[in-house]
């Protein structure tokens, strides 16, 4: 039972450029939230992907985006990329239909480390 | 928004000794959960807490979850050179389009000294 898998897993890229993260759910999970993770800090929730439409958004500008394919996996696109982006992009799979029952278990990737220079 | 608030930021330890930390949720929480990150590592989920009130026990830890559901604690007794690393709360709210969605504190760093 294969768990998160997120590619790549670490990655360079210029200020100003464009740069698409991989993620694929834990087997039989719909659901795919991205958190951003500065250095010293706790992750911060970007948005959420269910039924490929995005559900919920964090407070993260709109060069942040994503998309979620059929097969439950999903993307995070970051526009015009800034020094600030820099981070680790963590991808995290849960089971919507268990969030009724107040079970919100995620499980994360390990995450892409992101250095924009 | 929801913020949730952990304390302290830092701990070190001796082998051996106890540790606790504290997390302080502004709103109301439908559950809450722990989460373990090891340096270099991802946060690795612990526990979850729904219930008013819950304690809940794994060997040497052992999380509560506040009457009111806005606050928790971890603790581990007799610490081990194993629990280095950065322990995380998070708060979920399940009401309305809050579904999922979690608030992580900053996160407890435990350094234990052999």
């Amino acid at each position: 039972d294969a768990g998160v898998t997120q590619s790549p897993t670490h990655l360079i890229k210029t200020r100003g450029q464009q740069v698409t993260l991989r993620c694929s759910p834990k087997s039989g999970h719909d659901t795919v939230s991205w958190y951003q993770q500065a250095l010293g800090q706790g992750p911060q929730f970007i948005f959420q992907y269910y039924e490929e439409e995005e559900r919920q958004r964090g407070n993260f500008p709109d060069r942040f985006s994503g998309h979620q394919f059929p097969n439950y996996s999903s993307e995070l696109n970051v526009n015009a990329l800034l020094l600030g982006d820099s981070a680790l992009y963590l991808c995290a799979s849960s089971l919507r239909r268990r969030f009724v029952e107040r079970d919100t278990e995620a499980f994360f990737g390990q995450g892409t480390r992101l250095t924009v220079v | 928004g929801q913020q949730v608030m952990q304390i302290p930021q830092y701990q070190h330890v001796q082998e051996g000794e106890d540790f606790t930390t504290y997390c302080n949720s502004s709103t109301t929480l439908s559950n809450i959960q722990w989460y373990k990150q090891r340096p270099g590592g991802h946060p690795v989920f612990l526990i979850q807490l729904v219930k008013s009130g819950e304690v809940k026990k794994q060997k040497r830890l052992t999380f509560q979850f506040g009457e009111a559901k806005k606050n928790s604690s971890l603790h581990i007794t007799a610490t081990q050179t194993t629990d280095v690393g950065t322990y995380f709360c998070a708060g979920s709210n399940a009401g309305g389009t809050s579904y999922g969605k979690l608030t992580f504190g900053q996160g407890t760093i435990l350094t234990v000294h052999p």
